[in-house]
């Protein structure tokens, strides 16, 4: 079984800063990893998504992520938020192979606040 | 392309009444599956199908079923709501059991059990 943890609930950032949401992980079998992003009354959707090769994954809208197996982490990273980027970002583990009952685990999310 | 096509966006319901959730995709995804949002949770599985006729249980299937009698559609059913199963809920879909591809999310249907 995978587990997920994304410590910080919430993280407020003013427009134009960087910002590093984090991801934990915690899995006995070699795992993918993915980013995705709610926006208010909304689905989900994909943000980036780390499969194998360049542990640097660029997205969509600016964003990238950094897979760490050592510190078992995929942070997600973007150089300067817009206030388009207020949402709530989820990131989530899947094992590598599947077996039956294998699922995308979630972690409780980050919900990003851009202020002008 | 629609994609993910969930209805209702919207239901209350009065607890121990029952409703289906429509789920349908266009993509001929192979891989379908609902998940529950809850408030400092995340997503929980509740349900998976990995085709037509196949369907199995996931993180929290208690009080739901489900049935897949084509690939496009993948209802969810409440048999006896209760004010537990409040929460917005997520149908998913992806091309096949390659756990690498993107997994496609509907909208969400907000529920409410009063």
């Amino acid at each position: 079984a995978q587990s997920v943890t994304q410590l910080d609930s919430q993280v407020p950032v003013f427009e134009e800063a960087p910002v590093e949401l984090r991801c934990n992980y915690s899995s006995s079998v070699s795992v993918y990893l993915f980013w995705y992003v709610q926006y208010p009354n909304q689905g989900l959707q994909l943000l980036l998504k780390y499969l194998s090769g360049s542990t640097l994954v660029k997205g969509i809208n600016g964003f990238e992520a950094e897979f760490n197996k050592s510190q078992t982490s995929f942070h997600l990273r973007k150089p300067s938020v817009h206030i388009s980027d207020t949402a709530e970002y989820f990131c989530a583990v899947r094992a590598s192979r599947l077996r039956s009952g294998d699922k995308l685990t979630f972690g409780t999310g980050t919900r990003l606040a851009v202020r002008p | 392309n629609a994609g993910v096509t969930q209805t209702p966006k919207f239901q209350v319901l009065k607890t121990g009444q029952s409703m289906t959730l429509q789920c349908a995709q266009d993509m001929n995804h192979e891989y379908m599956s609902w998940y529950r949002q809850d408030p400092g949770m995340g997503l929980r599985l509740i349900h998976y199908s990995v085709g037509a006729g196949i369907t199995d249980q996931g993180e929290v299937p208690n009080g739901y079923n489900v049935s897949r009698s084509t690939t496009e559609d993948f209802p969810l059913r409440l048999l006896s709501a209760a004010p537990s199963q409040t929460s917005v809920y997520f149908c998913a879909s992806s091309s096949d059991r390659s756990s690498g591809n993107t997994i496609y999310f509907g909208e969400g249907s907000w529920l409410t059990v009063v």
